[in-house]
Order: C-alpha cells, then sequence, then structure tokens
C-alpha cells in the first residue's frame, strides 16, 4: 500500500522559493502503476492542480503556475519535490503530494498535507 | 483547458436523503471523471473513479453516473460520516482540473 508524506517548512517569506519534498514508501517512483502529483488548497478554498511527473522523467505543469514551478524526482526513487519560486501571499496554502493511478486516471493515494504560510 | 464546474456550490441535507451533486466539463472528458470527497483537516479521498467505477472501500450507497460533459454524484441514504464537500476532476488530459466543491451540510 501506497503511503505519501510531505515536508519542507511551514513559513517562507515573500520573494523567495517555496521548496517541498513528498516521501513515498510502498512503491518506486519508476512504477509504471503511477504518476506523481503535487496539488494545493488555500486556507477555505477548493484544490488546484500543480504539477505532475511520470516514471519517464516528463513534467506536466497547471499553464497558471508554469512559470514558477518545478517537479522533479529524486535519484533513490523514492521522493520527489516541488518548487514554488517568486511566492506571495497567493501561494499561502496546504500543499498534498498524491499518487495518480495511471490504469484508471485517478488520485488514488494522498499525503497528509503541509500548511505552508507565505509571510515576511 | 478544461473547466469544470458544480452545483450546487453547498446544500442543507438530513440523515436519511438522497443528495445529488452535478459535475459539468467545458469540453468533452468522455468517461474521464471522477469524485472526491473532503472533510475538514483531512486530504481528499477518492470515491469514484472513471464517471461510475466505486473506490474500493467506499459505500455503495455512492453512485456515480454521466459521460461526455455531464456528470452526477449520488448520495442514497445520507449518513453522519457523508457530511463533506464533494470535488469533480477530470482526468482527461495531462493538465487535469477540479471543479470547485460542493459542500453537503446538515
Amino acid at each position: 500500500q501506497v503511503q505519501l508524506q510531505e515536508s519542507g517548512p511551514g513559513l517562507v517569506k515573500p520573494s523567495e522559493t517555496l521548496s517541498l519534498t513528498c516521501s513515498i514508501s510502498g512503491a518506486s517512483i519508476s512504477s509504471r502503476s503511477h504518476y506523481w502529483a503535487w496539488i494545493r488548497q488555500p486556507p477555505g478554498k477548493g484544490l488546484e492542480w500543480i504539477a505532475t511527473i511520470y516514471f519517464s522523467g516528463n513534467t506536466y505543469y497547471n499553464p497558471s503556475l508554469k512559470s514558477r514551478v518545478t517537479i522533479s524526482m529524486d535519484t533513490s526513487m523514492t521522493q520527489f519535490s516541488l518548487t514554488v519560486s517568486s511566492v506571495t501571499a497567493a501561494d499561502t496554502a496546504i500543499y498534498y503530494c498524491s499518487s495518480y493511478q495511471t490504469l484508471d486516471n485517478y488520485f488514488d493515494t494522498w499525503g497528509q498535507g503541509i500548511l505552508v504560510t507565505v509571510s515576511s | 483547458d478544461i473547466q469544470m464546474t458544480q452545483s450546487p456550490s453547498s446544500l442543507s441535507a438530513s440523515v436519511g436523503d438522497t443528495v445529488t451533486i452535478s459535475c459539468r466539463a467545458s469540453q468533452t472528458v468522455r468517461s474521464y471523471l471522477n469524485w472526491y470527497q473532503q472533510k475538514p483537516g483531512k486530504a481528499p479521498k477518492p470515491l469514484i473513479y472513471g464517471a461510475s467505477n466505486l473506490e474500493s472501500g467506499v459505500p455503495l450507497r455512492f453512485s456515480g453516473s454521466g459521460s461526455e460533459t455531464d456528470f452526477t454524484l449520488t448520495i442514497r441514504s445520507l449518513q453522519p460520516e457523508d457530511f463533506a464537500t464533494y470535488y469533480c476532476q477530470h482526468s482527461f488530459s495531462a493538465d487535469v482540473t477540479f471543479g470547485p466543491g460542493t459542500k453537503v451540510e446538515i
């Protein structure tokens, strides 16, 4: 059973870069059964897909965030990461990492989420 | 990109009611439509994938239907633990999109 855990700083200053890591247990990034994604949720608001990375290394980004976001895989194949540059208060959100099942095309496992606040 | 809308944005219901939530895509997503349930302070949980397939472990009172652009999530005999926010999400293309959510309140 796949389990995911987000980690990273809970507070980031405006204009700086936000960096988060998702640790995977019960699966490997190289598995063809899943892609790996980041999704965020501003306080009291809905879900926003940020980015997805495939086992091939191919990446896909939300067009509204593409210029500031990078998703990457760790060489250990048990972690993947997200960076968001030039953050503003609008980037304050709970950030979830998730696995996307390739057979049925849905987000089947989610991490517990990590609240990141952008504030000086 | 494909835009998702949901209606209503919120609804009030009682235990035992049947609740219907609608989701509409701005263009066809065939049957690539998923539903998630989110309770306060928790991560979303998958309920339905492929428009009508029940995720393992999800009670049979949940069902999904629809195709192309119009989809429905139905909850029959609403239980206390079903009061939550429900999101639809398309997976027709790599740039997936979530609907804005429907909050089901007592």
